[in-house]
């Protein structure tokens, strides 16, 4: 398996533009995390799915953010309008039930000017 | 409410010499627990995890780590530190079907 795939693996945008991030988790996972890591916070859950489905997402830090999962095989998350300290490694994550084992994707940078 | 604290969010060890990095957890209920190793610009990778089997866990890389219920900790050890051990740890403890971390151990080998 290719494992978890993100993309894009670096983003640069203009505050104020619509960033979406892209996740495909390991095939036959029924979990699904966002995470954003920064300096200051650490790594911040933002939200996780169980079977396609929003079970917390506490850690959403706005309504300009929101994700979606629209099948078992891709998952997405969306800043609008993006702003500066949105900047940071955002991680999808997957796991084959909840309280398993995570594993990771690479992170997508994203930078927001 | 489950959660991890690590010790020290930098340690520094000379290649070679033992590598100790603490993990305390709270939980009300027997956790389930993990270590997790981020090397620069990667993602997370599972180091070991504890499941309630046995209590000395090894994982990848010659890393161990040893669930004490009676001091709430998973300290993760290695005998012998190797340049290439040079990363981030980071601690997990599952909690209502998520992972919560801890903050983080950065590990310094020096030559």
């Amino acid at each position: 398996d290719a494992g978890v795939i993100q993309s894009p693996r670096h983003e640069v945008t203009e505050m104020g533009q619509e960033v979406t991030l892209r996740c495909k988790p390991i095939s036959g996972h029924n979990s699904l995390f966002w995470y954003r890591q920064t300096m200051m916070r650490g790594l911040e859950l933002l939200i996780y799915f169980n079977n396609n489905v929003p079970i917390d997402d506490s850690g959403m830090p706005e309504d300009r953010f929101s994700a979606k999962m629209p099948n078992a095989s891709f998952s997405t998350l969306k800043i609008q309008p993006s702003e500066p300290r949105d900047s940071a490694v955002y991680f999808c994550a997957s796991s084959l039930k909840g309280w398993t084992e995570a594993f990771f994707g690479q992170g997508t940078r994203l930078t927001v000017v | 409410a489950q959660s991890v604290t690590q010790l020290g969010s930098h340690v520094s060890v000379s290649e070679g010499a033992l590598v100790l990095l603490r993990c305390n957890y709270s939980s009300s209920v027997p956790p389930y627990l993990f270590w997790y190793v981020q090397y620069p610009n990667q993602g997370l990778q599972l180091l070991l995890k504890y499941t309630s089997a046995a209590t000395l866990v090894k994982g990848i890389n010659g890393f161990e780590a040893e669930f004490k219920k009676s001091e709430t900790s998973f300290h993760l050890t290695k005998p012998s530190a190797h340049m290439s051990d040079a990363a981030e740890y980071f601690c997990a403890v599952n909690r209502a079907q998520k992972l919560v971390f801890g903050q983080g151990t950065r590990l310094t080998i020096n030559p």
